[in-house]
């Protein structure tokens, strides 16, 4: 069994904050890391597929790392905003079969 | 933009009845999931396809679910017969694996409801 962990479970921060959270996975059988964005009412969307160790990805005011060595991947928001409020979903992948998905960060931001 | 086509969008039905859940992947997506959303256990892998072929459907209970891709066009998912504790909603995303990673893309999912 594949474990993938997420924290903090749910954050609240004020409009303008910067953020960040962690996510942590198996160092071993690593293929690729993908980051989700799943507002309320909605499906799923990707934001990132990370493969390679020492990466960083970053699109508009959101950015990721990864770690595969000692497993984890951080998401860091820049200043954010009242439309961030969603949960972010990160999955493992080993290449073999389907995505393992962590439980989520609900982050909620008040304006 | 390409997205993956779910239908119902919503299913209301009485229990004992059977229920079938449709997708219409990514043209050109090999690989093909259904999820089912708990308040337990957020996203929760019930079947996956490769090519068409079921390689993982460990998730599912199988004595009333059933999950198939007649072609590279359809997925199907069915629950029979139907039991309250299936409500929940269903989502169906599609892939294409290859060597540098690739995202899944979500359809909008089927909230179904068991009454």
């Amino acid at each position: 069994i594949l474990n993938v962990e997420q924290s903090p479970q749910s954050l609240h921060v004020q409009e303008g904050d910067s953020t960040n959270f962690t996510c942590s996975f198996p160092s071993s059988n690593f293929y690729a890391l993908h980051w989700y964005r799943w507002e309320t009412a909605k499906s799923p969307e990707a934001l990132f597929v990370m493969t390679l160790n020492g990466d960083e990805k970053k699109k508009g005011r959101i950015s990721a790392t990864l770690n595969t060595k000692e497993g984890y991947s951080y998401l860091y928001i820049k200043g954010s905003q009242p439309e961030d409020s969603a949960t972010y979903l990160c999955a493992f992948h080993t290449g073999r079969r389907a995505l393992t998905f962590g439980s989520g960060t609900r982050l909620q931001v008040q304006p | 933009d390409a997205r993956v086509t779910q239908t119902p969008r919503h299913k209301v039905t009485e229990m004992g009845q059977e229920v079938t859940m449709r997708c219409q992947p990514i043209l050109g997506h090999n690989t093909v999931f259904w999820y089912r959303q708990t308040m337990m256990q957020g996203l929760e892998l019930l079947a996956y396809f490769r090519n068409r072929a079921p390689l993982d459907d460990s998730g599912m209970p199988k004595d009333r679910f059933s999950a198939e891709m007649p072609d590279a066009t359809l997925a199907t998912l069915k629950i029979q017969p139907s039991e309250p504790r299936d409500s929940a909603v269903y989502f169906c995303a599609s892939g294409l694996v290859n060597r540098d990673g690739e995202p899944q893309h979500f359809g909008d999912g089927t909230r179904l409801s068991i009454l």
